[in-house]
């Protein structure tokens, strides 16, 4: 089974701190993501990679950053923690090729509190 | 450009009954669909997708949804409700073009013993 694991479930931090969200994927996934999960709104993507140190942005890319220097590790950065960035935030990733193109595996979530 | 509409933010059945949940789609090319489920405080599982193969698509925990072009739709049925389906479910659209899958707002449902 394709294992998608973020670091940290749940975190609070404060205004204006620099934050880092981690995650993993042990299946050799050519394709990262991250998205964001607020109530009303459904999921929508921040940034995702295609490979190592490459990357695009998706629909709501402002205020935040990301970095991939291993395949298996894609991290997402809030350079400058606000209260509006306060949600659940989803890693995925998803093979490069073929039908499996789409089908997306995702991690179990991080919780983020801005306070 | 691809979008999803899924219509009914809360449904709410009884346990055995019929579970049927709505989704639109927009896309400019032939696409992929799929539904996802999120469980309390867990991250999405896939439940089925369709890749332009069989229209009615089987799924996970006895769930199916049918494609239907003509009406842009892929709505998601279950004959009989468990309590256990209660959960948060999306739909999603994709395409050959594009590696992110873009989802709708999400539908929260409700089984009442």
């Amino acid at each position: 089974d394709v294992k998608v694991t973020q670091s940290s479930r749940y975190l609070v931090k404060r205004t204006g701190e620099k934050v880092f969200l981690e995650c993993v994927q042990d299946m050799d996934h050519e394709n990262m993501f991250w998205y964001r999960q607020d109530p009303g709104l459904g999921l929508r993507l921040i940034y995702f990679s295609y490979d190592v140190k490459m990357k695009e942005k998706g629909d709501i890319p402002e205020g935040y950053s990301v970095s991939r220097e291993k395949k298996e590790r894609f991290s997402l950065i809030l350079e400058s923690a606000s209260t509006n960035q306060t949600s659940m935030y989803l890693c995925a990733s998803s093979r490069s090729f073929g039908i499996d193109l789409n089908t997306i595996y995702f991690g179990e979530g991080s919780w983020l509190t801005v306070v | 450009a691809q979008s999803v509409t899924q219509l009914g933010s809360h449904v709410s059945v009884s346990e055995g009954a019929l579970v049927l949940l709505r989704c639109n789609y927009s896309s400019s090319v032939p696409p992929y669909l799929f539904w996802y489920v999120q469980y309390p405080n867990q991250g999405l599982q896939l439940l089925l997708k369709y890749t332009s193969a069989a229209t009615l698509v089987k799924g996970i925990n006895g769930f199916e949804a049918e494609f239907k072009k003509s009406e842009t739709s892929f709505h998601l049925t279950k004959p009989s409700a468990h309590m256990s389906d209660a959960a948060e479910y999306f739909c999603a659209v994709g395409n050959t073009g594009r590696r992110a899958l873009t989802f709708g707002s999400g539908t929260r449902l409700q089984v009442q013993p």
